[in-house]
């Protein structure tokens, strides 16, 4: 099993340009979530999806939008890039079932925005 | 004030040291996650716990439910367990997780 994979591994944008970062788990979970970490903070959700079709916002949603159209991937896209989204991004999956909550985490993707 | 905070932010020993990286918070939870971040790379977790404690190798995750702290300590520490420590909890319907701010350890030879 790969786990949670994500594509790409690296990224430099110009500003206003586009961009979609893919995420895919082979673990048959149903929540996904997509992340930025920044220096000195901690990790902040951007979106989240609770199973296939699904999507909701989660604490910095804005600039993003997001994508479960298959259970296994989850897409992250940037419609504009702005500096302030230069940051690393992580996918991280897990089990529905109540309890089992741990989280799997892709291996993220370094975005600069120039 | 942040939900989950951890302490110290930035932690030096000495190999073979007893290190300890603190967690508190301040809402309610159904489990606290430890997880490690070594540099450059990715997210693994290490512990998810809702009470007592649990052991795996040389690394020790407690909680205190009542005092809203947990403690991880690694003993006989190796420059291998040089890392940033994050501490996060979930709770709530959807179970999503609010991270604290981490800690870098750095354990020298």
């Amino acid at each position: 099993n790969a786990g949670v994979t994500q594509t790409p591994k690296f990224r430099v944008l110009k500003t206003g340009q586009s961009m979609t970062l893919l995420c895919a788990q082979d673990m048959n979970h149903e929540y996904m979530y997509w992340y930025r970490q920044d220096p000195g903070m901690g990790l902040r959700l951007i979106h989240y999806s609770v199973g296939e079709g699904t999507t909701a916002k989660g604490e910095v949603p804005d600039g993003y939008n997001v994508s479960r159209l298959k259970k296994q991937n989850f897409l992250l896209g940037l419609e504009s890039a702005a500096p302030s989204q230069t940051s690393v991004y992580f996918c991280a999956s897990r089990e529905a079932v109540a309890g089992l909550n741990e989280q799997f985490f892709g291996p993220g993707t370094r975005l600069t925005v120039l | 004030k942040n939900e989950v905070e951890q302490s110290p932010q930035n932690l030096t020993a000495q190999e073979g040291e007893f290190i300890t990286i603190n967690c508190s918070y301040s809402v309610g939870i159904s489990a606290l996650h430890w997880l490690q971040q070594h540099p450059g790379g990715g997210i693994v977790s290490l512990f998810m716990l809702s009470s007592g404690k649990k052991k795996h190798g040389r690394l020790i995750a407690t909680i205190n439910i009542q005092e809203k702290h947990s403690s991880l300590h690694i003993t006989a520490s190796h420059p291998r367990d040089s890392a940033v420590y994050i501490c996060a909890v979930s709770g709530g319907s959807q179970g999503n997780l609010i991270f604290g701010k981490g800690t870098k350890l750095s354990v020298k030879p």
